[in-house]
């Protein structure tokens, strides 16, 4: 079945440097995508939305982008800081196809070393 | 900032007894969800909720389990005989909108493990 997927498990970057968690996602019919991240023992946390009339959308300190041609999403991290060490999960839904829950992938766990 | 609230944040059951997992979403909020993950998986949606009626529910999400909204600030989710492979983390979430940018703002979670 169409699911979302990521590239890398896991992610070591240093401190102050800039992150890019990648995500590949199946349904080309998608509407709209959402950047999670987890904290140990703790929910998902919003980060970041796009949808998909858009390409590009900037938060503080983090930027989605949206290739729809390749049906890629990718989230960025400016000058990564040790509170950024978490699980990310790109998550999307298909308005056409349900009434708006999420579909979640593995996730990456980025690791930040000081 | 307001929150989703849910408890208890681990649960303890014998395989074959009834749980009630509580929820309390944000207030405003009119759409609410129930994930779980199973430990090292990805969250998986189970079932979604609107104007005091199931809209959506997954595979996963057989006559074992229930929801309800008892009273205006409350959403549970009832596994009526566990076993053991519902043991997971199982996480409540709300959103004001059902479509559009639908944000949905997720709780701690519980842990459920079946022993």
């Amino acid at each position: 079945g169409e699911s979302v997927g990521l590239h890398l498990p896991t992610l070591s970057v240093q401190e102050g440097d800039n992150s890019i968690i990648n995500c590949a996602y199946s349904n080309s019919a998608s509407d709209y995508f959402i950047w999670y991240k987890q904290e140990s023992g703790k929910g998902p946390q919003f980060i970041i939305d796009i949808r998909s009339n858009m390409d590009k959308r900037q938060g503080q300190r983090v930027t989605v982008l949206l290739n729809k041609t390749v049906k890629h999403l990718s989230l960025q991290i400016a000058a990564t800081q040790p509170g950024d060490s978490a699980v990310y999960f790109c998550a999307e839904i298909d308005y056409g196809g349900s009434q708006g829950n999420l579909i979640f992938g593995k996730g990456t766990k980025l690791s930040v070393k000081p | 900032e307001p929150e989703v609230t849910q408890t208890p944040s681990h649960q303890v059951t014998q395989m074959g007894q009834e749980v009630i997992l509580r929820c309390v979403p944000i207030s405003n909020h009119l759409y609410f969800y129930w994930y779980r993950q199973i430990l090292g998986q990805k969250v998986e949606f189970l079932v979604s909720f609107y104007n005091n009626e199931i809209s959506e529910k997954s595979e996963i999400f057989d006559d074992q389990f229930s929801v309800e909204r008892p009273d205006g600030s409350n959403f549970t989710l009832k596994i009526r005989s566990t076993k053991l492979e519902d043991s997971a983390m199982y996480f409540c979430a709300s959103s004001e909108l059902a479509s559009g940018a639908n944000i949905q703002y997720f709780g701690a979670g519980t842990r459920l493990s079946v022993l």
